[in-house]
């Protein structure tokens, strides 16, 4: 079972909606991801928090919003999406310093977007 | 634009025989080396880790990196069905607490009994 828990692992949502996935780890890790995976290619990097302060964001459009409200949380909130933002959301964590790349994954959030 | 490259494959390999997986990437700077798998419909599970120059083992896997030509490989020994998933090459820029991890498009493999 993985330690890094994601919810919900199902999400439908309209193009006017807000909603918000939520992501949540106990192993004391102290960086935490959020990547978005389209079927058949690779997690592409969307946000970086390190000690709960965003320290890389890839351009990423404004209709979705990073929160890291302590340590173990990770929120990904969603307003006015399109429907080519369907995809599984991936929320990761890894310890801070030394062991970047060691990532810990979620289940994941699949997105649908109508 | 840095990139991390793989074969998309399916690379077929039979029952007990040794799964070789090719990556290359074009950021010399880079310092940490990983390999994903991941099974249809999962997340990815991190299945090794290099970060020197060599070899490393553990268990059926062995990582390979050579910096000088920028290549980094995984080999699987005893290959089982269990094995046949999308395996992932990733890259990180260095040792920061934050950095980018950029993964390249996988290679899928499928062990034929």
């Amino acid at each position: 079972d993985t330690e890094v828990t994601q919810t919900p692992k199902h999400l439908v949502m309209g193009m006017t909606n807000k909603k918000s996935l939520k992501c949540e780890q106990h192993m004391g890790h102290r960086a935490m991801y959020w990547y978005k995976q389209k079927a058949k290619k690779p997690p592409e990097l969307m946000f970086v928090y390190s000690y709960e302060k965003l320290s890389i964001n890839e351009s990423v459009p404004s209709r979705f919003s990073p929160e890291c409200p302590n340590s173990s949380l990770l929120n990904l909130h969603l307003h006015a999406l399109q429907p080519e933002d369907s995809a599984l959301y991936l929320c990761a964590s890894s310890r801070s310093t030394g062991s970047t790349g060691e990532l810990f994954f979620g289940e994941g959030s699949r997105l649908t977007v109508l | 634009q840095k990139e991390v490259e793989q074969n998309s494959g399916p690379l077929s390999v039979p029952e007990g025989a040794i799964a070789s997986l090719n990556c290359t990437y074009s950021d010399r700077g880079s310092q940490s080396f990983f390999w994903y798998r991941q099974y249809s419909g999962k997340s990815p599970e991190l299945i090794m880790f290099i970060y020197s120059n060599g070899d490393k083992e553990d268990g059926r896997f062995t990582a390979q990196l050579n910096k000088a030509s920028q290549y980094v490989s995984l080999l699987i020994r005893d290959s089982q069905p269990s094995d046949s998933a999308t395996y992932l090459c990733a890259v990180g820029a260095g040792y920061s607490s934050a950095s980018k991890i950029i993964f390249g498009s996988g290679t899928r493999l499928s062990i034929r009994p």
